[in-house]
């Protein structure tokens, strides 16, 4: 089993709708957690950091349940421009990101 | 944008030879990360560094050696390039902490012939 699983989709939406992504992780010692934005043959970028207490960027909100180890990411009003590969990562004791495959995002219009 | 540097970006080679690329940081960042992204796979894991001289193997580490001689440049090695080392290299960089962001390159497409 991956320490840390997505569905990679793809997930085709039309612009304008909510899209949420989950992401599974083996690990129950991880300690932080984070969503990485990849675009089509480009490097991966920080979306966001999720926190116990969840916590929301704009249209972003992630969210942690540790007891089922599991997180999500909620994008509302999606736009054009959130088609992506959503990545997820995982940190535990050893410092060192985990990722999982990604989750692929097309927004139609 | 974070201060970090792969070279080459694209580099064909044939098989059997040896391979080293390299990435270079500005940032003064601990920890050092090479992953390989290929299709169906995502970002794995190759080899780390913690610090100068302090390397350790990640999940892919057959066939590829480190070193990193100083805080800013850590190169990664093909010893002898397969096919099966077709991919796209990612450098990655992150500070001490859990909570820290990590940092990529702009990655390397390496093509084994």
């Amino acid at each position: 089993r991956k320490e840390v699983e997505q569905d990679p989709g793809p997930f085709n939406v039309p612009e304008g709708a909510t899209v949420a992504f989950n992401c599974t992780y083996s690990n129950s010692a991880s300690q932080s957690f984070f969503w990485y934005r990849q675009d089509c043959r480009k490097e991966p970028k920080l979306l966001m950091s999720v926190y116990s207490s969840g916590n929301e960027d704009g249209r972003f909100t992630a969210q942690l349940n540790r007891a089922s180890q599991y997180i999500s990411l909620l994008i509302r009003d999606s736009k054009l421009s959130d088609s992506a590969t959503y990545l997820c990562v995982v940190r535990g004791g050893s410092y060192i990101p985990t990722f999982g495959r990604g989750t692929s995002l097309i927004v139609h219009p | 944008d974070a201060g970090i540097t792969q070279s080459p970006r694209h580099k064909v080679t044939e098989t059997g030879t040896p391979v080293t690329l390299r990435c270079h940081q500005t940032e003064n960042h601990r920890y050092m990360y090479w992953y390989r992204q290929d299709p169906g796979h995502g970002l794995r894991l190759i080899h780390y560094s913690y610090g100068v001289k302090d390397t350790d193997k990640g999940e892919v580490s057959d066939g590829y050696s480190v070193s990193r001689s100083k805080t800013e440049d850590f190169l990664l090695t093909l010893e002898s390039a397969t096919s099966s080392q077709t991919s796209v290299y990612f450098c990655a960089i992150s500070e001490f902490g859990q909570n820290t962001e990590a940092f990529f390159g702009q990655g390397t497409r390496l093509t084994v012939v």
